[in-house]
């Protein structure tokens, strides 16, 4: 079946570090994949999504490419802040319906 | 624009009674969906409305249920509560299908079974 793999967590990083998420999947077809962002006490937000192969989703610094000959869509941004800690989730939508990873919590320290 | 509305926010709950979570959606929206997320789980996919018709429905058992109302909110009933019900329940909504555009979800319900 359909399935999201992201790296295990937390991921520490100090502020203005590089940061890298990965995220692969197995899907029949061709999904459309996301990134959603969650904060403490709160819902998911749609960080960035692409609808097909090559497409790059884009959105407060944060870029993921959807690389369909490696089934990914790694999440990066090239100098994270304090206010990025959160737990990060990758998703593939398929059939009406979101697949997420497990989630990777991020702490950006100062 | 108003985001996706859940109520209540939070509700404790005894085992073996039933509970119902409302979620309004975008103004628009017309496709809501709910998910449960638990520490263990994560995040996992119960059933997905479309103009007051059920159109996906994910694997949990039968005391999960839910229907949409002609305005598109949404609610969602469990019936004979247990412990492994405790969960963050999110509500999403979406245009359509949600493929291209992404669904918005709202802040969820916490409900606690004791």
């Amino acid at each position: 079946g359909n399935s999201v793999t992201q790296m295990e967590g937390p991921v520490t990083l100090s502020e203005e570090a590089f940061l890298t998420i990965n995220c692969t999947y197995t899907a029949t077809g061709y999904p459309s994949l996301f990134w959603y962002v969650q904060y403490p006490g709160e819902g998911l937000q749609l960080l960035l999504k692409a609808t097909k192969a090559d497409d790059k989703g884009s959105n407060k610094g944060f870029e993921a490419t959807y690389r369909k000959e490696t089934t990914s869509f790694h999440l990066e941004k090239g100098s994270v802040q304090v206010s990025d800690s959160a737990v990060y989730f990758c998703a593939l939508s398929q059939g009406g319906k979101l697949i997420f990873g497990q989630g990777t919590e991020l702490s950006v320290k100062p | 624009k108003a985001g996706v509305t859940q109520t209540p926010r939070y509700l404790i709950k005894t085992r073996g009674q039933q509970v119902t979570l409302s979620c309004s959606p975008i103004s628009g929206h017309r496709s809501v969906s709910w998910y449960q997320q638990t520490p263990g789980q994560g995040l996992q996919f119960l059933f997905e409305y479309f103009s007051e018709t059920q159109r996906n429905k994910g694997n949990f058992p039968g005391r999960f249920s839910g229907r949409q109302f002609s305005n598109s909110r949404s609610e969602m009933n469990v019936s004979t509560l247990e412990l492994g019900d405790s969960a963050l329940y999110l509500c999403a909504s979406s245009p359509g299908t949600g493929r291209d555009e992404g669904y918005t979800f709202g802040s969820g319900t916490r409900l606690t079974v004791v």
